[in-house]
Formats: structure tokens, C-alpha cells, sequence
């Protein structure tokens, strides 16, 4: 059961440009929704959150957008850098800190 | 200020061998949790636990796979009888005592658990 899911598994973009990612869950229960990035052979390296009672946080080059009635987040990269070429998964707090995680978006920024 | 460490980094068993997975969290972070990465899905919760204690074991199988974190050294994942499809990446994260609202979980590098 797929709570987390991250359609268009690639995106390529021009450096400078906008990158937008979006995710979208089924369970009404999360209440914290992160955004991680991995680059191959490491650990997810946390971005961004938010909190399901907010629908926008800003931090640097990173925007998160939270949609609730819609059940829908997105990631905003501006301006996109080479270094951001990485996947990036969407993940969704529930439970005992349990994390649910879409299956990744990989992303190319071309210099 | 290391960060989660897990090894190793990579193991390769034959079937019905066990294996050994280690993890030690961040510098003050008592909770920890493992997740499993089969290629190309997302990360899978397996286990939450605290020193000595087990909260959460929803996510793992019921039989082959345990998880302990004791209250000297790092936190091990074991299966034992590996089969084949136990070949996976499996990531260990951490966070702080609290569990407030946005509690970060912080990830090590993974454990890629290849069985032939």
C-alpha cells in the first residue's frame, strides 16, 4: 500500500531554473512531512519539513508547499544548481515516528 | 560530530547464513530506527527502538528478523537464514530524545545485504 507517492520519476532542468517536485498521500493521520535528498551510495540527507497545520515553509534555496485538502506537497528548488543533482523522496510522519517514503524523484540540473 | 554510522557498509552471505547489521546513532540521540531500501522503491519502516526497549515493530518480518539496542553499544539488526530476497539496502536513522513536533530523523550511510 503505497501511502507516499511520487509520480514522474525524473526530472531534468537548466541550472538557474525552477525544480518542482510533488508528492501525494492517501493517509489523513500524517502530521509531519519531510523531504530528504540521496546521492548515490549514502544515506538520505534531510532538506526540509513541515507541519501538517502549516501550508508553507522557506528555508534558503528550498520552499515546501502543503496542500492539505488536496493531500499534496511540493518541493520548490530556486535557483537549481548543479549539486542538487540527486533523488529526492518525499516521506510522511505517522505513528510512533514511523516515516512512510514515496519512491524518490531523481533529479539532473544541467549546468 | 560524527553522524549515524552503520557497518558494514557492504555484506554478502549465502543463503542461510545470518547476518549482522550495526548502527550507532548521532551523539545524543537515543532513538533509533531502521528502514529497508529494495531497488527502486522507497525506504520501508522496519523497527523504532529506544535503549533496551522495542516501540515499534510493525514494519518487520515476523519470522528471521530481529533488532535490538542495548544499553552499551550500537544497535544491531540480525536475520538469520538469509534468503535471497533479504538483498537489500537497509539504513539505520536517529533522533534526539524528544519527540516534538518536527523531530528530524538523521540517516547513516546504509548497509547493502547482498545474499547469493
Amino acid at each position: 500500500d503505497q501511502q507516499v507517492k511520487q509520480n514522474s520519476p525524473s526530472l531534468s532542468v537548466q541550472e538557474g531554473r525552477i525544480s518542482i517536485l510533488n508528492c501525494d498521500y492517501t493517509n489523513s493521520m500524517f502530521d509531519y512531512f519531510l523531504w530528504y535528498k540521496k546521492y548515490p551510495a549514502e544515506g538520505p540527507t534531510f532538506l526540509i519539513s513541515i507541519s501538517s497545520i502549516k501550508d508553507k515553509n522557506e528555508d534558503g534555496r528550498f520552499t515546501v508547499f502543503l496542500n492539505k485538502s488536496a493531500k499534496h506537497l511540493s518541493l520548490h528548488i530556486v535557483p537549481s544548481q548543479p549539486g542538487d543533482s540527486a533523488v529526492y523522496f518525499c516521506a510522511a510522519r505517522y505513528g510512533n515516528n514511523r516515516l512512510a517514503f514515496g519512491k524518490g524523484n531523481q533529479v539532473v540540473v544541467i549546468p | 560530530n560524527a553522524g549515524v554510522m552503520q557497518n558494514p557498509r557492504h555484506l554478502v552471505r549465502r543463503r542461510g547464513q545470518e547476518a549482522r547489521l550495526r548502527c550507532s546513532p548521532m551523539k545524543g540521540h537515543s532513538h533509533v530506527y531502521w528502514y529497508r531500501q529494495l531497488p527502486e522503491e522507497g525506504l520501508k519502516f522496519m523497527v523504532y527502538l529506544q535503549k533496551e526497549n522495542i516501540i515499534d515493530e510493525s514494519g518487520m518480518p515476523k519470522e528471521r528478523f530481529s533488532a535490538e539496542f542495548p544499553k552499551e553499544g550500537p544497535s544491531i539488526l540480525r536475520i538469520q537464514q538469509v534468503v535471497r530476497g533479504d538483498s537489500a539496502a537497509y539504513f539505520c536513522a536517529s533522533s534526539p530524545p524528544s519527540l516534538g513536533g518536527g523531530n528530524i530523523q538523521y540517516f547513516g550511510a546504509g548497509t547493502r545485504l547482498s545474499v547469493l
